[in-house]
């Protein structure tokens, strides 16, 4: 079973519409969370970090939070672009140098 | 600055074959590592450097070999290439361990035939 579970495994919205991303970890204790966007044929690149002690974080039109009781990250894209169409994933970071990657959800933005 | 660069970006190999796939980083980052990412699955770590003439084994470390001779270099040698080696591989740095953002290079897309 993954240490880092995210869902769902595929979205497909509208643009200008919102939606939320899920992560749920096992993982414990962590450095911080991270979501990162990857585009098709690219590599990760982050959007967000929280400490474990942390339970928002904006950047931009992508919000995340985190509440350590029940486990559970999420990622809330408001008011989606065409560009926003990509992978989101959740990583938790943990030691020196384990981060753990969960397998991602695949969003689509529809004109 | 070029951030995380690998070639080539894609390459198909024979089975049995040998190849090597090159990451160069321009950010002085200390850590580096190689990553597998197979469709459906998190990303997994093959080899990781905290520095120059240092590299460890991380979760999938079978048939690869890695150095580090230098700061900005870390390739990953792939020997005897097996069809379960198929996959996108990504290379990344960071500046520390320890949960630090890690900048991922743009990965290769190796097929295994």
């Amino acid at each position: 079973k993954n240490q880092v579970e995210q869902s769902p495994q595929s979205l497909i919205i509208l643009e200008g519409k919102n939606c939320t991303l899920q992560c749920n970890y096992t993982v414990s204790p962590f450095s911080n969370l991270r979501w990162y966007k990857q585009d098709t044929g690219r590599g990760p690149v982050s959007l967000t970090i929280m400490t474990f002690s942390e339970n928002t974080k904006s950047n931009g039109r992508y919000t995340a939070t985190l509440d350590a009781d029940t486990k559970q990250s999420s990622l809330h894209i408001t008011a989606s672009q065409l560009s926003d169409s990509a992978s989101y994933i959740c990583v938790l970071g943990r030691g020196t140098y384990k981060y753990i990657f969960g397998t991602g959800t695949r969003l689509k933005v529809l004109a | 600055n070029a951030g995380v660069t690998q070639t080539p970006k894609f390459r198909i190999l024979k089975i049995g074959q040998s190849m090597t796939l090159q990451c160069t980083q321009d950010m002085n980052h200390n850590y580096m590592y190689w990553y597998r990412q197979d469709p459906g699955m998190g990303l997994k770590l093959i080899y990781y450097s905290v520095g120059a003439g240092i590299t460890d084994k991380g979760e999938v470390p079978n048939g690869y070999n890695v150095s580090r001779s230098t700061t900005e270099d870390f390739p990953l040698r792939l020997e005897l290439a097996a069809p379960s080696q198929t996959s996108v591989y990504f290379c990344a740095s960071s500046s520390r361990g320890q949960g630090d953002e890690q900048y991922f290079g743009p990965g290769t897309r190796l097929t295994v035939t």
